[in-house]
């Protein structure tokens, strides 16, 4: 069936780079996403990777997809603490409605 | 643009009355919307997925009855918790999505049930 999965908690000292990292069992999704949900908010699309591409990068935002080993990761470089938040790795199954997977999601916590 | 509303944004109500959460896509048509519950420090749980003018698919384990939904037009879904209890205490969220298949999510609709 399909799966994500993600660690739960990364602690970073703001300045530096923080790496996000996600599996997913769904050989045949076509988009893989990065989402940001600050508390009691929704969710904010920070990003996201086609299938057929290894790496994306957008400002501070790096993504690398390992399709053969399906691992995704999400670098911040320079960490501030306004990125302290809930991240969500999310891969969008093939078929039907293009419904999205999310992972557990990791709190990232970014400290002086 | 490809902004999402809920409403309300959050909701407190009596065990046993329904509460009705309206989801809108403001500036594009939304072929699909999807309605997701969050609890607490865990990750999103599709609920189920609807479409302009048919019957919504329930995912396994959420019961149809009891969430009602109603994709009335192509910029409004709505989820209806009928008879509510406390164990439906969530924080509730829409997506919507156009015709590239991207989601827009919604700012959530907290629900507490007493």
């Amino acid at each position: 069936g399909e799966d994500v999965e993600q660690s739960l908690f990364l602690s970073v000292r703001e300045g530096d780079s923080s790496v996000i990292n996600c599996t997913y069992t769904d050989s045949s999704s076509t988009y893989l996403y990065w989402y940001k949900q600050e508390p009691g908010a929704g969710l904010q699309l920070l990003t996201y990777i086609f299938s057929n591409m290894d790496m994306k990068q957008d400002q501070r935002l790096t993504v690398l997809l390992n399709k053969k080993d399906k691992h995704l990761s999400l670098r911040i470089a320079d960490t501030q603490t306004g990125d302290s938040a809930i991240y969500f790795c999310a891969e969008r199954v093939s078929g039907g409605y293009n419904k999205l997977i999310f992972g557990a999601g990791t709190r990232l916590a970014v400290h002086p | 643009g490809a902004v999402v509303s809920q409403h309300p944004s959050w909701v407190i109500c009596k065990s046993g009355t329904s509460v009705k959460i309206e989801c809108r896509s403001l500036d594009f048509q939304a072929t699909t919307m999807f309605w997701y519950r969050q609890f607490p420090k865990q990750s999103l749980m599709l609920m189920a997925t609807s479409n302009e003018g048919s019957k919504a698919t329930y995912e396994q384990g959420v019961e149809k009855d009891k969430f009602l939904i109603n994709h009335a037009s192509l910029t409004l879904s709505t989820l209806t918790v009928t008879s509510a209890h406390p164990e439906d205490s969530s924080f509730y969220i829409c997506s919507a999505t156009g015709l590239g298949g991207e989601q827009f999510f919604g700012p959530g609709t907290r629900l507490t049930v007493l």
